[in-house]
Order: C-alpha cells, then sequence, then structure tokens
C-alpha cells in the first residue's frame, strides 16, 4: 500500500512549456486534490475532483488544468507556465466527501519555472 | 469566509520542555480543526482533528490539541519536546456546512526543538 504517489519529484521548466504532474492513489478514495504550497501561505486548493468523472475549481485554478482519468489517478496540468507557477505541489486524496475523514498526502514535486 | 491564523512564524523549544503552537480560526457554523506536520521534503501527516466532543483531543506523537470555542482557537501542545519533534505544523479548518471540500489551511509554524 504505497498511499498517494506522486511523479515528477522534481521539474524545472522554462517560460512558456507545458507539463503534466501524475498523482495516483491506491486507498480506493473518492475526492482528491491538488494544493500547491508556498512560503509564508500555507496550502492553497487548485482543483479537486469529488469523485471520479467530476472536477471543480479551488482558490487558485487559473493556469491549470486537471484530469480524474479513473479513481486512482488526478493530473494538473500546466499548458502555459509561468514563473509564478514555481511551487511545491501536493496532491491528496480523501475518502468519502463529508467533512470529517482525513486527507492522505503524497510526497510533493517541486516545480522551478524560469 | 474561512479563515486560519498561527500567529508564529517559528516557535524555540528546549528539548524536554512543554511545546504550544497556536491557531486561531473564523469559519460559519461547526468547525471541523486539524493539525498536520511536514518533515522536510515530504508531504504533510495528520496529527489530530476535533469534530465534536471533548475540547482536549489527543493525537499522534504524543501531541494533543484544546478547543476553546469561545476563543476560535485550536493550540497544538506536547508536555515534553523531542528534538525529533522539530518540523512545520500547519493548523486547519473545514466548515461543517461547506460540503466538505474546502480546507483551509494556516501558513504553517516551524518548530524549532533544541538539545
Amino acid at each position: 500500500n504505497a498511499g498517494v504517489t506522486q511523479t515528477p519529484k522534481f521539474q524545472v521548466l522554462k517560460t512558456g512549456q507545458s507539463m503534466t504532474l501524475q498523482c495516483a492513489q491506491d486507498m480506493n478514495h473518492n475526492s482528491m486534490y491538488w494544493y500547491r504550497q508556498d512560503p509564508g501561505m500555507g496550502l492553497r486548493l487548485i482543483y479537486y475532483s469529488a469523485s471520479e468523472g467530476t472536477t471543480d475549481k479551488g482558490e487558485v485554478p487559473n493556469g491549470y488544468n486537471v484530469s480524474r482519468l479513473n479513481k486512482r489517478e488526478f493530473s494538473l496540468r500546466l499548458e502555459s507556465a509561468a514563473p509564478s507557477q514555481t511551487s511545491v505541489y501536493f496532491c491528496a486524496s480523501r475518502n468519502g466527501q463529508g467533512a470529517l475523514e482525513t486527507q492522505y498526502f503524497g510526497p510533493g514535486t517541486r516545480l522551478l519555472v524560469l | 469566509a474561512q479563515s486560519v491564523a498561527q500567529p508564529e512564524d517559528q516557535v524555540n523549544v528546549a528539548e524536554g520542555n512543554p511545546l504550544t503552537v497556536k491557531c486561531t480560526y473564523s469559519v460559519s457554523g461547526n468547525p471541523y480543526l486539524f493539525w498536520y506536520v511536514q518533515y522536510p521534503n515530504r508531504g504533510l501527516q495528520f496529527l489530530l482533528k476535533y469534530i465534536t466532543g471533548d475540547n482536549l483531543v489527543k493525537g499522534s506523537y504524543g501531541f494533543e490539541a484544546e478547543f476553546n470555542k469561545s476563543q476560535t482557537s485550536f493550540h497544538l501542545k506536547k508536555p515534553s519536546a523531542l528534538v525529533s519533534d522539530s518540523a512545520l505544523y500547519f493548523c486547519a479548518v473545514r466548515g461543517a456546512n461547506t460540503g466538505g471540500f474546502k480546507t483551509i489551511f494556516g501558513a504553517g509554524t516551524r518548530l524549532f526543538v533544541k538539545a
């Protein structure tokens, strides 16, 4: 049971390049999330998927797109990277949709946009 | 609107001394409150949560947190700090009537425990 896995662990992009961050969970969780972590700002929600086949915007969705490929996988795409997207990106999953359940986080992807 | 404040960027404690990491929140309706810990180059790990009931919640690694409704606070505590407790700690709140998806995280407090 690997929990939540993310690839790549680290990536350097040039402004305007595109890339996809991959996330997978093996806990059979229904909901999945993408956050970005910036110094002094905590974690901010980019997009989430309440269940397979659905996605919704979070606090900071501009410049990103997501795909909930199946129940296990939730990818985050940057179509045209900008320096402001330099950050650490975390994927998380949670069982069920209620407010009580705990989120489980992946190890993160460090992205540097030059 | 929901919000979480962690007023201290860093907390310094000597090993063996008690530690407190502060958190205050604002949410409409009943709050669900969480503490997470992040070690270097790792994702966040769940420590404890308050949903309802006893105001003192016990969690992993000897940590506990006290929910105070009148002060809208949820401070993290540990009676005796260890050097291995040094990490980044996040408080988070989820409103009971927000559909359960929008968790708001504080900016984080770095705990440094000196041997």
